[in-house]
């Protein structure tokens, strides 16, 4: 069965530091995996997501993600954090092979301090 | 461009009663969806559907039921409300879920059973 595991709760980082959130996953075929940003009473709004090729993603707002097959890992960063970053944020992951779910992780609060 | 629409964003239920949720998306996708957003969980797939006449469970499906007679709507019914249902629901629907798709998502409904 396909998981997705977000290690941490929240991360806290300093505005102008990088930050990273990180994702790991579970699938028995080959990957789709997204991330997405939820900001207070609003809706999921997609960031990012990796197919094939380039390992490296790039997606909305100047996140990136970088997805290692070898660690089974998608962690998104961001070479300068924004106060305006400050959200939730989730790992998602669709089993390649042609199911029809997609898995949540449980979310990670980014609180970006000025 | 409405995208995924859901009503109501709010709504207190008393245990026992009964409602639907409604949501309806105008960009004719295939894929619709329903989560439900806990603390600490993340998404839980509630149910899901392929296409119009098709549904099918996900991870937490008892006490709910969905239909689909149209490509745009997919209502989800609460037949006796619980307090274990308060929670926060989301609609999501995609093109389909080939080619790792985009699922896009409403904004949310927010339902409180006491």
């Amino acid at each position: 069965a396909q998981s997705v595991a977000q290690p941490e709760d929240q991360v806290n980082v300093a505005e102008g530091n990088p930050l990273t959130v990180k994702c790991t996953y579970s699938v028995s075929g080959n990957p789709y995996l997204f991330w997405y940003v939820q900001y207070p009473n609003r809706g999921l709004q997609f960031l990012l997501k990796y197919i094939t090729g380039d390992n490296l993603v790039k997606g909305s707002y100047g996140f990136e993600a970088e997805f290692n097959k070898s660690q089974t890992s998608f962690h998104l960063k961001k070479p300068s954090a924004l106060v305006s970053d400050s959200a939730l944020y989730f790992c998602a992951v669709r089993d390649g092979t042609g199911g029809f779910k997609t898995i949540f992780g449980a979310g990670t609060r980014l609180f970006v301090k000025a | 461009n409405a995208g995924v629409t859901q009503t109501p964003k709010f709504q207190v239920l008393k245990t026992g009663q009964s409602m639907t949720l409604q949501c309806a998306q105008d960009m004719n996708h295939e894929y619709m969806s329903w989560y439900r957003q806990d603390p600490g969980m993340g998404l839980r797939l509630i149910h899901y559907s392929v296409g119009a006449g098709i549904t099918d469970q996900g991870e937490v499906p008892n006490g709910y039921n969905v239909s689909r007679s149209t490509t745009e709507d997919f209502p989800l019914r609460l037949l006796s409300a619980a307090p274990s249902q308060t929670s926060v629901y989301f609609c999501a629907s995609s093109y389909d879920l080939t080619e790792g798709n985009t699922i896009y998502f409403g904004e949310g409904s927010w339902l409180t059973v006491v």
